[in-house]
């Protein structure tokens, strides 16, 4: 049972745009939130993180939104550059336990 | 450059073969992660180490033997390696242990890809 999910596979958007990267999930005790990018023929790299506490944070041209209610948690990127085109993986961790649990990951293309 | 090394970074098995896939950080983290990544299934985690001498079982531990050799090594065994072992396996590192949270995530390594035909 997938408990972090990504359901768009893949994203295009033009250069400047705004990207919006979403992932759901059904456990409302997930305590802390991440996003993680990642290049062709590479690891993953931390990009941004969230606290259940929080419902924003900002970085930069980064910010992770999260609402609760929803169990939903958005990422998004403005503006969108070329060098933005990676898969995203969101990730959340469960107090009590030793591991993230990823999603299945969203392609973004941004488009000169 | 600091960070998490994975060797080799391509290998191609005959089923049945065996191998070990090595990884090595230097960051001093004490835990450590072997994940596999498949087609629309994301990273699912193998095993796991909290700390030099422990092992856990992960998601998918099947047909995978892992050992945490010190503070900054951790290898991953296929003893007898199947078709649908095929994937591109991550090792990551982080400062948590077990229960833990880290809240600067994982660092991975650059992935080994691998074919079992």
């Amino acid at each position: 049972d997938q408990q972090v999910k990504q359901n768009s596979p893949s994203l295009s958007v033009q250069e400047g745009r705004i990207s919006i990267l979403n992932c759901d999930y059904t456990n409302s005790m997930f305590d802390y939130f991440l996003w993680y990018k990642k290049y062709p023929a590479e690891g993953p790299t931390f990009l941004i993180s969230i606290s259940s506490i929080k419902d924003k944070n900002e970085d930069g041209r980064f910010t992770v939104f999260l609402n609760k209610s929803a169990k939903h948690l958005s990422l998004h990127i403005v503006p969108s550059q070329p060098g933005d085109s990676a898969v995203y993986f969101c990730a959340a961790w469960l107090s009590g336990t030793y591991k993230y649990i990823f999603g299945t990951g969203t392609r973004l293309k941004v488009l000169a | 450059n600091a960070g998490v090394t994975q060797t080799p970074k391509f290998q191609v098995l005959k089923t049945g073969q065996s191998m070990t896939l090595q990884c090595a950080q230097d960051m001093n983290h004490n835990s450590m992660y072997w994940y596999r990544q498949d087609p629309g299934m994301g990273l699912r985690l193998i095993y796991y180490s909290a700390s030099e001498g422990t092992t856990d079982k992960g998601e998918v531990p099947n047909g995978y033997n892992v050992s945490r050799l010190n503070k900054r090594e951790f290898s991953l065994r296929l003893e007898s390696a199947a078709p649908s072992q095929t994937s591109v396996y991550f090792c990551a590192s982080s400062w948590g242990g077990k229960g833990q949270v880290d809240l600067r995530g994982y660092t991975f390594g650059s992935g080994t890809r691998l074919t079992v035909v």
